[in-house]
């Protein structure tokens, strides 16, 4: 089976850019979370998602971005404009409920 | 959700038993432990979970006291390949949830 699957695996862009991070979910979990991963902060929940429902957003840093889940299969989380602060190992991972799994992360690097 | 205390670091001889404390003393009725690894530059893993008995999978144990505030992981033959950072986490089965991720245990496995 597909594990959830997570585009680019690398991004290196200039401060001030848009950045767009694509993850497919499971098929058939209903459920989709995005983190964000630093040294200093660690693993942190941005937001999550039932079925294709924003239900948690409190972890989002703040406007500069945005999280989307236009159907089942498919959801973005944008950076607009970014910073160098953004920079982190950003984390999808999708549940049916219980367990969640985890895809193998975009690195953003804001130069 | 319940909040996790690990320790930050533990080392393992090649072969032997990592044993792997959590505290969750808050823990509620309603809330799973739940542990996770992330071997470096990879998504977190999941590993096990339990409730209230003694859990085991081909990857490991989980043994939770009977007062259900702490719980150890075990990895009954580490290799080099266990080294990780390894996660407990603490959630509602019930409602909205979040798996909210501490700083972990980074456990060595050493030759």
């Amino acid at each position: 089976d597909a594990g959830v699957i997570q585009s680019p695996r690398h991004e290196v862009t200039e401060m001030g850019q848009e950045v767009t991070l694509r993850c497919k979910p499971i098929s058939g979990h209903n459920s989709l979370f995005w983190y964000r991963q630093t040294m200093m902060r660690g693993l942190e929940l941005l937001i999550y998602f039932n079925n294709n429902v924003p239900i948690d957003d409190s972890g989002m840093p703040e406007d500069r971005f945005s999280a989307k889940m236009p159907n089942a299969s498919f959801s973005t989380l944008k950076i607009q404009p970014s910073e160098p602060r953004d920079s982190a190992v950003y984390f999808c991972a999708s549940s049916t409920g219980n367990t969640i799994y985890f895809g193998e992360g975009s690195w953003l690097t804001v130069v | 959700d319940a909040k996790t205390t690990q320790p930050p670091s533990m080392d393992c001889a090649e072969g032997r038993a990592a044993n792997l404390p959590c505290n969750h003393s808050t823990i509620s009725g309603n809330e799973y432990v739940y542990w996770y690894r992330q071997i470096h530059s990879q998504g977190p893993q999941y590993i096990i979970h339990g409730l209230k008995n003694n859990e085991t999978n081909e990857m490991a144990s989980l043994i939770i006291t009977e007062d259900r505030k702490s719980s150890t992981l075990i990895l009954p033959h580490a290799t080099l390949r266990d080294t990780a950072v390894y996660y407990c986490i603490v959630r509602t089965t019930s409602g909205t949830y979040k798996y909210i991720f501490g700083t972990g245990t980074r456990l060595k496995v050493l030759a």
